[in-house]
């Protein structure tokens, strides 16, 4: 079983700060990928990356900034936190196996930006 | 682009009726990949199942879908609902972009199982 851990679990932030969310994979996967989950949009990717020193942008990225430097780590930046950025954030690693790769998904962080 | 519709956002029954969450997708592609992730209350998704061969039933936990490529469909199905089936289901299909896959997911639909 694929070990995605994030943290921290929960953060409470201001508006204008800069938050930094981080997630950790044990498995060597070559994929990786930022998640926001809301009620009524289900999930939606932020950003991703193919392997370390690689970042993409999703569907959502305004406002995001993503850091992928190592195979195990990535990280997901919030340089000006707004209200708008509250929310359940996940991250999820991937083989990389292609159109048939299962991703694993970490606890999740929840973030209040007040 | 390509698409994933689940159309009931919430689905409520009792505890042993049969359980069926609709998914359909649309891609360009002739080969698509479905999904089917289940999300329980304060955790995280994970995968219950997946399909990559047209009208080959696949099974997990109970669980039981099957893609069908004329219909672009991947229905989730049960014959019996209990009470810990009650859950946040996504379906997703992988789509590719550039030389890798994403997926894309669908809306989500919220099951729940009354006694």
């Amino acid at each position: 079983e694929a070990a995605v851990t994030q943290s921290p679990r929960n953060k409470v932030a201001v508006t204008g700060g800069k938050v930094t969310l981080s997630c950790n994979q044990t498995n060597n996967h070559n994929n990786m990928y930022w998640y926001r989950q809301d009620t009524g949009h289900g999930l939606r990717l932020i950003h991703y990356s193919y392997g370390a020193g690689s970042t993409e942008k999703g569907d959502i990225p305004d406002g995001y900034k993503a850091s992928r430097p190592s195979q195990e780590n990535f990280s997901l930046i919030l340089e000006l936190a707004t209200p708008s950025q509250t929310s359940v954030y996940f991250c999820a690693s991937g083989e990389g196996l292609g159109g048939k790769d299962t991703q694993y998904f970490g606890p999740g962080t929840r973030l209040l930006v007040l | 682009g390509d698409s994933v519709t689940q159309t009931e956002g919430l689905v409520t029954l009792t505890e042993g009726l049969p359980v069926m969450l609709n998914c359909t997708y649309q891609t360009i592609y002739s080969n698509p990949f479905l999904f089917w992730y289940v999300q329980h209350l304060n955790e995280s998704p994970r995968l219950l199942l997946k399909s990559f061969t047209d009208n080959k039933r696949t099974e997990h936990q109970g669980f039981h879908a099957t893609l069908h490529k004329s219909s672009s469909s991947f229905h989730l199905q049960k014959s019996s609902a209990q009470l810990s089936d009650s859950a946040l289901y996504y379906c997703a299909l992988s789509d590719r972009m550039d030389s890798n896959y994403q997926l894309i997911w669908g809306s989500g639909t919220k099951l729940i199982i009354k006694p």
